[in-house]
């Protein structure tokens, strides 16, 4: 069964530091997500992706986290510099139809970040 | 947007026992509901959706049923398993149209006991 890709699954970084994810999804798939999810909590978009293009980026705290999918297969998001309150997992979705809400999303495993 | 919310856990039973989480949801229309499970450590997992109001949607032997009168999308299990133990989602898309994110709620962790 297809899966998202996601690496590294675990990152710990000091305060001030750079730190990236990437991810790969489903092939096929013409919509890519990044999701953060704070320990006990359920996860919240951060930004989404169509083919190439973000559809929505309007929880992305901009000053620090960049996002992008250049050639509209995977991605990578950065957050630069790292805060203590960044501490989170990033998970990495994706669906197969852009056309349409009710998609059902598919995630990856996640990648954990402390920030210390 | 739409929203969602879900009754706080944790949640704790004993195996065999009998599981409902409640969901219920804010909505313009009638959007496609889900359930997503989350293991330790792991990512979300699709559990069950539906598509329109009273649709059923069931897997491993969890059932949730889209309620438009009630505004609900309870889960159920007859019989819960110590395997079942995790976290579960109610989620639904953001908006009613176009290419829309799911919203998820704050989340029910089970705790299933042998």
């Amino acid at each position: 069964e297809a899966e998202v890709a996601q690496s590294p699954r675990y990152k710990i970084t000091e305060k001030s530091q750079a730190v990236a994810f990437w991810c790969d999804p489903i092939s096929g798939h013409a919509t890519l997500y990044w999701y953060r999810q704070i320990l006990g909590q359920g996860p919240e978009l951060l930004v989404q992706f169509q083919d190439e293009s973000v559809v929505d980026d309007s929880q992305l705290p901009k000053d620090r986290f960049s996002a992008e999918r250049l050639k509209g297969v995977d991605s990578t998001l950065k957050i630069q510099p790292a805060e203590l309150g960044d501490s989170a997992m990033y998970l990495c979705a994706s669906s197969l139809d852009k056309r349409s809400s009710g998609n059902t999303i598919y995630f990856g495993e996640g990648s954990w970040l402390t920030v210390v | 947007g739409n929203s969602v919310t879900q009754m706080e856990g944790p949640v704790t039973l004993s195996e065999e026992a009998f599981l409902t989480i409640n969901c219920t949801y804010t909505a313009t229309g009638y959007p496609s509901l889900f359930w997503y499970v989350q293991y330790p450590g792991e990512g979300l997992q699709l559990l069950l959706k539906a598509t329109k109001a009273d649709d059923k949607g069931s897997n491993k032997g969890f059932e949730a049923t889209y309620r438009k009168e009630t505004t609900s999308f309870h889960l159920e299990k007859g019989s819960v398993q110590v395997s079942d133990s995790a976290v579960y989602f109610c989620a639904l898309p953001a908006r009613n149209s176009g290419n829309t994110p799911l919203v998820f709620g704050k989340g029910t962790r089970l705790s299933v006991i042998a």
